[in-house]
């Protein structure tokens, strides 16, 4: 069985400060996928890494995939109340049709 | 917006109910998700349907079943309501052909279970 794991499972924090959001697995993901997901909306992506090593910039958020495509990080600098929601990651495998989704990080930003 | 749309939004029913819950896909795009995300979960993989066929199953039984249409629109079916169905379904659609790896999410329904 395939299993994504987050952490930290909850995260409050002050507005401006960093954070780091992890998504481990024992698994081999040939992709691996973080969305962001507001109440009532569903999953909305945010980036895909598919290269072991690969890191993207998008703004203030920094994704990186590990060099053996096991895990990945998202990290956000100077976090804003408008990052407040859900962050899931998902990985896909090269056999599969499937995205398999970690449980989620909730994140609330205080201003 | 994903260009994805579901309906209803919300839904409340009894256990042993039977429920339809129908997605339309994003123009253009012949594959079809349906995700089960229970509360503080993140989202289960369903099944998903490609050009009218079902070409993948998650652990989920055989009460769970779907339809996709001409149009690439899709239905979820579900039988004999239990109160563990109670979740947000996902429907995600994606094209085919390079470059088309990325699924656009649907807002979901919400299904109560009593």
């Amino acid at each position: 069985t395939q299993l994504l794991e987050q952490s930290p499972q909850f995260l409050s924090i002050q507005e401006g400060e960093n954070l780091t959001v992890y998504c481990n697995s024992s698994s081999v993901f040939s992709s691996l996928q973080w969305y962001r997901q507001e109440p009532g909306e569903g999953p909305v992506l945010l980036v895909t890494v598919v290269t072991g090593g690969e890191v993207k910039k998008l703004k203030r958020l920094t994704f990186q995939f590990g060099d053996a495509r096991k895990d990945s990080s998202l990290h956000i600098t100077a976090a804003q109340p408008g990052d407040t929601g859900l962050y899931l990651c998902a990985g896909e495998t090269d056999s599969s049709y499937k995205l398999i989704f970690g449980s989620g990080t909730r994140l609330l930003v205080r201003p | 917006e994903t260009g994805v749309t579901q309906s209803p939004t919300h839904l409340i029913k009894t256990r042993g109910q039977q429920v339809t819950l129908r997605c339309s896909s994003q123009s253009g795009h012949n594959t079809v998700s349906w995700y089960q995300q229970a509360l503080g979960q993140g989202p289960q993989f369903i099944f998903q349907y490609y050009r009218e066929e079902e070409n993948g199953r998650g652990n989920f039984p055989p009460r769970f079943s779907g339809l996709q249409f001409p149009n690439y629109s899709s239905e979820l079916n579900v039988n004999a309501l239990e109160l563990d169905d109670s979740a947000l379904y996902l429907c995600a659609s994606r094209g085919s052909g390079p470059g088309t790896d990325t699924q656009y999410f649907g807002p979901g329904t919400r299904l109560t279970v009593l």
